[in-house]
C-alpha cells in the first residue's frame, strides 16, 4: 500500500527565506505527483504537476523536483511572503492499467507560515 | 469556467439524518472522486468515478453511495448520518492521463452530524 509522508508536518520563517518541504513515498512505481497548497477553510488548489518521466516542473517561485528512484520529491519557495502561508499536500498517483481511474494518495501536509 | 463546484458549503444534520451532496464540474472530465478530510488522517478516498456509468469504492466507502448522474454531475449521499461522518468533503475531477491526470477539487462541505 502506498503511503506518504511530509516533513516537516509545520514550519514557520521570516519573509524572504527560501525554504524546502519534503515529501517521500513507499512505492515508486507512480504515474504523476503532484503539489497542492489548501488554505484555512478552503479546498485544494493545484501548484505544480510532475510526471514521472520529469525531474522538475517550475511555476514563479515554485519550484518542484522529483526522484521516482529513491521516492522523494521537494517542493522549493523562493523568497517566501507571508501570502505564502497555507498547508502545502503532495499527492502521488500510482500506475494503473489503461481504462482504469487511478488514485491519489495524499501526505498530511506540511502547516506553513511565513512571518514578517 | 466555474472549474469544480459543490453545495451545500455548509450543513448540520442529527444523527440518523440523510442527506445528498452535490458536485458538479464543467471540464469536460471523465473521472470523478469523493474525499474527506479529517484532522490528522489527511484526504481520504470515498468513491470515485472513471467515467459516466461507473463507480467504484474508495478507502472508506462505508456509509455512502454515488451517483454518477451523467459526465458533469457525481453526488454523494448518506443515508443514516453518523457523528463520525462529521468532517471536510471534496469533489475532484481530473484530466485523462494522456492529458497529464492533474486533478482539481471543490471548495468543500463542511459536514457536522450531532
Amino acid at each position: 500500500k502506498q503511503e506518504v509522508t511530509q516533513i516537516p508536518a509545520a514550519l514557520s520563517v521570516p519573509e524572504g527565506e527560501n525554504l524546502v518541504l519534503n515529501c517521500s513515498f513507499t512505492d515508486s512505481a507512480i504515474y504523476n505527483l503532484q503539489w497542492f497548497r489548501q488554505d484555512p477553510g478552503k479546498g485544494l488548489t493545484s501548484l505544480l504537476l510532475i510526471q514521472s518521466s520529469q525531474r522538475e516542473q517550475t511555476s514563479g517561485r515554485l519550484n518542484a523536483s522529483l526522484d521516482k528512484s529513491s521516492g522523494r520529491s521537494t517542493l522549493y519557495i523562493a523568497a517566501s511572503q507571508p501570502g505564502d502561508s497555507a498547508t502545502y499536500l503532495c499527492a502521488v498517483r500510482l500506475e494503473i492499467g489503461t481504462g482504469t481511474a487511478s488514485k491519489l494518495t495524499f501526505g498530511t501536509g506540511t502547516r506553513l507560515q511565513v512571518t514578517l | 469556467n466555474a472549474g469544480v463546484t459543490q453545495t451545500p458549503k455548509f450543513q448540520v444534520l442529527k444523527t440518523g439524518q440523510s442527506m445528498t451532496l452535490q458536485c458538479a464540474q464543467d471540464m469536460n472530465h471523465n473521472s470523478m472522486y469523493w474525499y474527506r478530510q479529517d484532522p490528522g488522517m489527511g484526504l481520504r478516498l470515498i468513491y470515485y468515478s472513471a467515467s459516466e456509468g461507473t463507480t467504484d469504492k474508495g478507502e472508506v466507502p462505508n456509509g455512502y453511495n454515488v451517483s454518477r448522474l451523467n459526465k458533469r454531475e457525481f453526488s454523494l449521499r448518506l443515508e443514516s448520518a453518523a457523528p463520525s461522518q462529521t468532517s471536510v468533503y471534496f469533489c475532484a475531477s481530473s484530466e485523462a492521463l494522456r492529458d497529464g491526470g492533474e486533478q482539481f477539487f471543490g471548495p468543500g462541505t463542511r459536514l457536522t452530524v450531532l
